[in-house]
């Protein structure tokens, strides 16, 4: 049983494409947070969410508490976007969604 | 500030051997937590640490051993590798738990045969 599920699993977008990535959870939480895990293996957290939206440059994260759903959308994707994002959620302790893979061809 | 610093970043042991992966942070963050992360699944935390001195058992800690004896170390032993323990491990550390940024380290790949 997964307590976090992501879609798609994989995702391939042209330069400029407007992308968005669900993160679907079954556990009571106190936050949501998404992750970048670059080719290299690096992970990166991108953001914190309790409640509402929140903006960083071209990403938007949102979440919605009631139907235990958030997206991550990227504005004008990028080549240096392309990444697994990892959608990770805080309960009794963190539980990690498999990630989803992101290719942006130019 | 170095953030989350891990050694070594590559390790090939033989079964029923050990080793101790390290994970160091010079954020004076009071939580660590180490991950396991394998294909096709999330990352899954082993042990982790809400101090120095204290350390509780994640959701997969068989064959792991872990101590807090500071607030910047925070080592993962090996007792008897198993080439189950195949994975890349993932140190991580928050200011707090609740509802902190996480840092990563760079990972440590271990391949057990």
């Amino acid at each position: 049983k997964n307590e976090v599920e992501q879609s798609p699993q994989n995702l391939t977008a042209q330069e400029g494409e407007f992308i968005t990535i669900n993160c679907s959870y079954s556990v009571g939480i106190s936050a949501l947070h998404w992750l970048q895990q670059h080719p290299g293996g690096g992970i990166v957290s991108l953001f914190m969410l309790s409640s509402g939206k929140k903006k960083h440059g071209r990403l938007i994260a949102t979440i919605n508490i009631q139907e235990k759903h958030s997206s991550l959308h990227i504005t004008a994707s990028h080549p240096r976007d392309s990444a697994v994002y990892i959608c990770a959620v805080l309960g009794n302790q963190f539980y990690f969604g498999t990630g989803t893979s992101l290719t942006v061809i130019p | 500030n170095a953030g989350v610093t891990q050694t070594p970043k590559f390790q090939v042991l033989k079964t029923g051997q050990s080793m101790t992966l390290q994970c160091a942070q010079d954020m004076n963050h009071e939580y660590m937590s180490w991950y396991r992360q394998d294909p096709g699944m999330g990352l899954r935390l082993i042990h982790y640490s809400v101090g120095a001195g204290i350390t509780d058992q994640g959701e997969v800690p068989n064959g792991y051993n872990v101590s807090r004896s500071t607030t910047e170390d925070f080592p993962l032993r090996l007792l008897s590798a198993a080439p189950s323990q195949t994975s890349v491990y993932f140190c991580a550390s928050s200011y707090s738990n609740i509802g902190e940024t996480q840092y990563f380290g760079p990972g440590t790949r271990l391949l057990v045969l």
